[in-house]
């Protein structure tokens, strides 16, 4: 699986767009992006994937770049729940282990 | 639809003890993945059943075992407790060819 590369903190102003960035410049052509939070003391949640197009649903947004070497999962509008440890994760499939790196910890401030 | 449950939420165990934490998956789920997070770091897959057999094992020693059940809920049994056991312990389950895992709540073992 290729290695992903994030931020390891950001912060955000409840109600605004939460834009988190994950690199993964050697993705090969079969794998997916996947996007998956964790908040504290909680299970991992899954949130999207994406192969190379835009991907949407009730949660967030995921944009691939066109040359899938980079993405960046949008929360429309983050509120403090949204407060967590997201971690990008490029895989075959969505039954393949997860390999988790450190994430990207998000702060949602009012 | 019930999600993903784990039990126990919490347990203490000493050094050299076993233990077995249980999982149940999501109606439907046929395969179960267990995973380790140490305290202020990501989870790491320990194993994964489907349909009862073992397919995939990460890089962790014999003394972690698993089975999975008819029903596809799942063991973790760890034998000759270490120190450096203490971790949450995650359980997720998915479709074999599903697109994502859904984990529960997790058991955080402590070891003394």
């Amino acid at each position: 699986d290729a290695k992903t590369t994030q931020p390891p903190s950001m912060d955000c102003a409840e109600g605004r767009a939460a834009n988190l960035p994950c690199n993964h410049s050697t993705i090969s052509g079969n794998e997916y992006v996947y996007w998956y939070r964790q908040i504290h003391s909680q299970g991992p949640q899954y949130i999207i994937h994406g192969l190379k197009n835009n991907e949407t649903n009730e949660m967030a947004s995921l944009i691939i770049t066109e040359d899938r070497k980079s993405s960046t999962l949008i929360l429309p509008h983050a509120t403090l729940r949204d407060t967590a440890v997201y971690y990008c994760i490029a895989l075959n499939s969505g039954n393949t282990p997860l390999v988790f790196g450190k994430g990207t910890r998000l702060s949602v401030i009012a | 639809e019930t999600g993903v449950t784990q039990s126990p939420t919490h347990l203490i165990k000493t050094r050299g003890q076993q233990v077995t934490l249980r999982c149940s998956s999501q109606s439907g789920h046929n395969t179960v993945s267990w995973y380790q997070q140490a305290l202020g770091q990501g989870p790491q897959f320990i194993f994964q059943y489907y349909r009862e057999e073992e397919n995939g094992r990460g890089n962790f020693p014999p003394r972690f075992s698993g089975l999975q059940f008819p029903n596809y809920s799942s063991e973790l049994n760890v034998n000759a407790l270490e120190l450096d056991d203490s971790a949450l312990y995650l359980c997720a389950s998915s479709f074999f060819t599903g697109s994502e895992q859904y984990f529960g709540p997790g058991t955080r073992l402590t070891v003394t």
